[in-house]
């Protein structure tokens, strides 16, 4: 079992929809949660952290954490083409690394 | 703030021939740097792993004599591809991480490398 699972899509959404990001994990000990925005071509981003369960909103963003059932979700309210890219999920566990997911590519259609 | 910069962002160099890659934080001190390869279509690759004055941990599968890298100071680190080989042409990615701000990481713009 991979530590970080993604849905690798494409996940396809009209413009002005709401794009649902989900990414499971398998590691209790994950500490703290992000998500990575990666454009074709493009070095990753950083577009939201999470630590606490809950939800944490930032702008059109809003990333979800649930530590018992072990998954972070991001939503992305008001989908843009300008949105359409990769999302890297990401999880720090202590130690050195930051464990990724594979991504989920996104399309957003005009 | 969080800015990591990469230099150069391309370079095109000839088999058998060595390339330096760098990578610095601006506004902040790096306790751990990365450094990621990419191939098109393709995930992250992580290489390896620095501290601040310490080798670096290589992934497996990662030539260490190949890879060169050094972390000498909490603001660069370079990356030194040695005796490079079309086969070694890809985008590397650096990333720092600094403990001040609760364990995130950020990503440098990359360097697209073109050995022929």
């Amino acid at each position: 079992q991979k530590e970080v699972e993604q849905n690798s899509g494409p996940l396809s959404v009209p413009e002005g929809a709401i794009a649902s990001l989900n990414c499971t994990y398998s590691d209790r000990v994950s500490q703290s949660f992000f998500w990575y925005r990666q454009y074709s071509g493009k070095s990753p981003e950083l577009i939201m952290s999470i630590y606490s369960n809950g939800d944490k909103e930032d702008g059109r963003f809003t990333a979800q954490l649930n530590k018992a059932s072990q998954y972070v979700s991001l939503l992305i309210r008001d989908s843009q083409p300008s949105d359409s890219a990769t999302y890297l999920c990401a999880l720090y566990t202590g130690g050195f690394k930051t464990i990724f997911g594979a991504g989920t590519r996104l399309f957003v259609k005009a | 703030g969080a800015v990591v910069s990469q230099h150069p962002s391309w370079v095109i160099c000839k088999s058998g021939t060595s390339v330096k890659i760098e990578c610095r934080s601006l506004d902040f001190q790096a306790t751990t740097m990365f450094w990621y390869r990419q191939f098109p279509k393709q995930s992250l690759m992580l290489m390896a792993t620095s501290n601040e004055g310490s080798k670096a941990t290589y992934e497996q599968g990662v030539e260490k004599d190949k890879f060169l890298i050094n972390h000498a100071s909490l603001t660069l680190s370079t990356l030194t591809v040695t005796s490079a080989h079309p086969e070694d042409s890809s985008f590397y990615i650096c990333s720092a991480r600094s403990l001040a701000r609760t364990y995130e990481q950020y990503f440098g713009p990359g360097t697209r490398l073109t050995v022929t």
